[in-house]
């Protein structure tokens, strides 16, 4: 399995400019979510979803957009990018929805928004 | 709503020395607590974790932690520090959204960790 993998690695976009981030993983994970990363504040949840369908938003949601069309498939969009969105992005995913289940977090994207 | 404070933003210990970095947490229910170790320039690995059961949770890389309701914390150790230890680390606690079953991980701002050879 290769897990949790994102692409891209880095990013660096102009203001207005509108990307997606991927995020795929081969476990066959229900639930997944998308966390931002910035200094001193730890991780904070943008969007998540418990299956293919559903989606929902977490505590940082506005600027983003998400889709859940597949199980393996978690994309995050950036509409119209602004330098406050300039972060860490990591996605994570677990097998169910219960509490014992472990999250497991891609590598990141490190996006720069000029 | 429930929060997770890491009162210690960066700690150096010596290697072979002892560590404890805190963790204490705000939420109403019993908690489900994690603890995360993130090396420089890459992802978060889940160190440990603790459900219920036994206070004192072992984890890998010889980590430790034990929770203790009536501190309301949850703290990692490691008896000897390693010069690969030096990263950051993230505590962090899981809330569950009854409808749907599902939970969500709220996590403290982090512990920066520094090991002197």
């Amino acid at each position: 399995n290769a897990g949790v993998t994102q692409t891209p690695k880095f990013q660096v976009l102009k203001t207005g400019q509108s990307m997606t981030l991927q995020c795929a993983q081969d476990m066959n994970h229900e639930y997944m979510s998308w966390y931002r990363q910035d200094p001193g504040m730890g991780l904070r949840l943008i969007h998540y979803s418990v299956g293919a369908g559903i989606t929902d938003q977490g505590e940082v949601p506005n600027g983003y957009n998400v889709s859940r069309s597949t199980t393996e498939d978690f994309p995050l969009r950036l509409l119209s990018a602004a330098p406050s969105q300039t972060s860490v992005y990591f996605c994570a995913s677990t097998l169910s929805l219960g509490y014992q289940e472990t999250q497991y977090f891609g590598p990141g994207t490190r996006l720069l928004v000029l | 709503a429930q929060s997770v404070t890491q009162p210690d933003i960066h700690i150096t210990v010596s290697e072979g020395a002892s560590l404890e970095l805190r963790c204490n947490y705000s939420y109403g229910a019993t908690p489900y607590l994690f603890w995360y170790v993130q090396s420089p320039g890459q992802g978060l690995q889940l160190l440990l974790k603790y459900f219920s059961g036994d206070t004192l949770v072992q984890g890998i890389k010889g980590f430790e932690a034990e929770f203790k309701r009536s501190q309301s914390s949850f703290n990692l150790r490691k008896p000897s520090v390693h010069w690969s230890d030096a990263a950051e680390y993230f505590c962090a606690v899981a809330l569950s959204y009854s409808g749907a079953g599902s939970y969500q991980l709220t996590f403290g701002k982090g512990t920066k960790l520094s090991v002197i050879p």
